[in-house]
C-alpha cells in the first residue's frame, strides 16, 4: 500500500524567504510523486511530478522538488516566497497505476 | 479548451434525501475519480472509473454510488444523505496510462 505524510499542517514564511514543505512517502514499488496546489475555492492544480527521470523536478511558479530515495522524501521548495504563493499544498503518490493517494495537506501562509 | 465541470457548486440538503452531484469532462479521458475533502484528512477517494460501464470503490465508498454510461460523465449519488457526508467533493479525470489528474472546482455539500 502507498501513503504520504506531510509534516506540518500549517507553515508560515515571510515574503522573500525560503519555502520548504515536507513530504515523505511509502510505496512498495518505485513511485510516481506529485505536488498539487489548491487556491481558495478552487480545485487542485498540478505543480510538478516525478516519474523516475531527473531527481530534481522543476514545476510552475518557481517551485521545485527533489526525490531522495534514501530518505523516502519529496520535499517542495521555492527560494523566495511571494504573497501569491499562499495556498494549500498536497503531496501525492502513485504506484505507477492511475490512482493517487494524497497527503493531508499543508496550508502555506505568507507574512508581508 | 477542454475542461472538467462540477454542478452544483453549492448544495444544501436534508438528512435522508437522495442527492446527485454532476461531473462532466471534455478531455475525452477514460479515467474519472470522485474525492471528498475534509479538514485533517486531505482528499480521500470515494469511487473511480476506468471507462464506460466500469466503476470501482475507493477507501470511503459507503453511502455513495456512481455510474458511467458515457465517457464524459460520472455522477456521484448519495443514496440517503447523512450529516457525516457534509464535505467538499471534487471530481477529477486523467487520460489512460497518464497519472496527472485534472480537477473540477468542487461542490460544497451541506447535509442538515
Amino acid at each position: 500500500a502507498q501513503s504520504v505524510t506531510q509534516l506540518g499542517s500549517h507553515v508560515s514564511v515571510s515574503e522573500g524567504a525560503l519555502v520548504l514543505l515536507r513530504c515523505n512517502y511509502s510505496s512498495s514499488v518505485p513511485p510516481y510523486l506529485f505536488w498539487y496546489v489548491q487556491y481558495p475555492n478552487q480545485g487542485l492544480q498540478l505543480l510538478l511530478k516525478y516519474t523516475s527521470a531527473a531527481t530534481l523536478v522543476k514545476g510552475i511558479n518557481g517551485f521545485e522538488a527533489e526525490f531522495k530515495k534514501s530518505e523516502t522524501s519529496f520535499h517542495l521548495t521555492k527560494p523566495s516566497a511571494h504573497m501569491s504563493d499562499a495556498a494549500e499544498y498536497f503531496c501525492a503518490v502513485s504506484d505507477r497505476g492511475e490512482k493517487l493517494t494524497f497527503g493531508t495537506g499543508t496550508r502555506l501562509t505568507i507574512i508581508p | 479548451d477542454a475542461e472538467i465541470t462540477q454542478s452544483p457548486r453549492h448544495k444544501i440538503t436534508e438528512t435522508g434525501r437522495q442527492v446527485t452531484l454532476a461531473c462532466h469532462q471534455t478531455w475525452n479521458h477514460n479515467n474519472m475519480f470522485w474525492y471528498r475533502q475534509d479538514l485533517g484528512h486531505g482528499l480521500r477517494l470515494i469511487h473511480y472509473s476506468y471507462g464506460v460501464q466500469d466503476t470501482n470503490k475507493g477507501e470511503v465508498s459507503d453511502g455513495y454510488s456512481v455510474s458511467r454510461s458515457n465517457t464524459e460523465d460520472l455522477p456521484l449519488t448519495l443514496e440517503s444523505a447523512a450529516s457525516s457526508q457534509t464535505s467538499v467533493y471534487f471530481c477529477a479525470s486523467s487520460g489512460q496510462g497518464e497519472n496527472i489528474q485534472y480537477f473540477g472546482a468542487g461542490t460544497r455539500l451541506s447535509v442538515l
